[in-house]
């Protein structure tokens, strides 16, 4: 079935660059999502890319896409603490492709 | 700028009641949906609308029912309200896929207690 898997927790000093990592499972999914969720707030859209690209980049955010390990990257420049949150990464379904499955989030906590 | 609004922030219920949780989005979406979101276990779908009238089980369904009435409201219902559904719930909205890839927008939650 389908999956996405990340790591809990990212502690990162501020200035730092931050890399949060997420696997999925479904090599048809056609789009992989990157969403942030600060304290009491829902999930606002960061980026997305499409499935054949390798790379993406939008101002201090870089996505990288390996297909063949089917494994997603989301790289933070100059880590700010209005950074820290839940960064969640979803891939769309592979027999639905308007749904979304997420991973449980990365909350990611910068320290001065 | 998308909006999806969710009519409380903040719910208290007591067990067996009947709870409403409504979502209302301003883009014309087709789709809309419903999750909980529990630590740990990330964002889980309720269920789902594709159109006014039209319904789609998620994954943890029990328990819930959905309404859609109108293109741009999404209602959740629990029909006897219990203590294991005391969870924050969104809701989000977006265009059909089709291949283009179309994010789902969300709304600020409701977190919803169950006494």
């Amino acid at each position: 079935g389908e999956d996405v898997e990340q790591s809990l927790f990212l502690s990162v000093r501020e200035g730092d660059s931050s890399v949060i990592n997420c696997t999925y499972t479904d090599s048809s999914s056609t789009y992989l999502y990157w969403y942030k969720q600060e304290p009491g707030a829902g999930l606002q859209l960061l980026t997305y890319i499409f499935s054949n690209m390798d790379m993406k980049q939008d101002q201090r955010l870089t996505v990288l896409l390996n297909k063949k390990d089917k494994h997603l990257s989301l790289r933070i420049a100059d880590t700010q603490t209005g950074d820290s949150a839940i960064y969640f990464c979803a891939e769309s379904g592979a027999y639905n492709t308007d749904k979304l499955i997420f991973g449980t989030g990365t909350r990611l906590q910068v320290f001065p | 700028d998308v909006k999806v609004t969710q009519s409380s922030r903040y719910l208290v219920k007591r067990t067996g009641e009947k709870v409403f949780l409504e979502c209302v989005q301003d883009m014309d979406h087709e789709n809309m949906f419903w999750y909980r979101q529990d630590p740990g276990l990330g964002l889980r779908l309720i269920y789902f609308s594709y159109d006014v009238k039209m319904k789609e089980k998620g994954d943890i369904p029990e328990g819930y029912s959905v309404s859609r009435e109108k293109k741009e409201r999404f209602s959740l219902i629990l029909e006897s309200a219990s203590t294991n559904q005391t969870s924050m719930y969104l809701c989000a909205s977006s265009f059909p896929d089709r291949g283009r890839g179309q994010p789902q927008h969300f709304g600020d939650g409701t977190r919803l207690s169950i006494l």
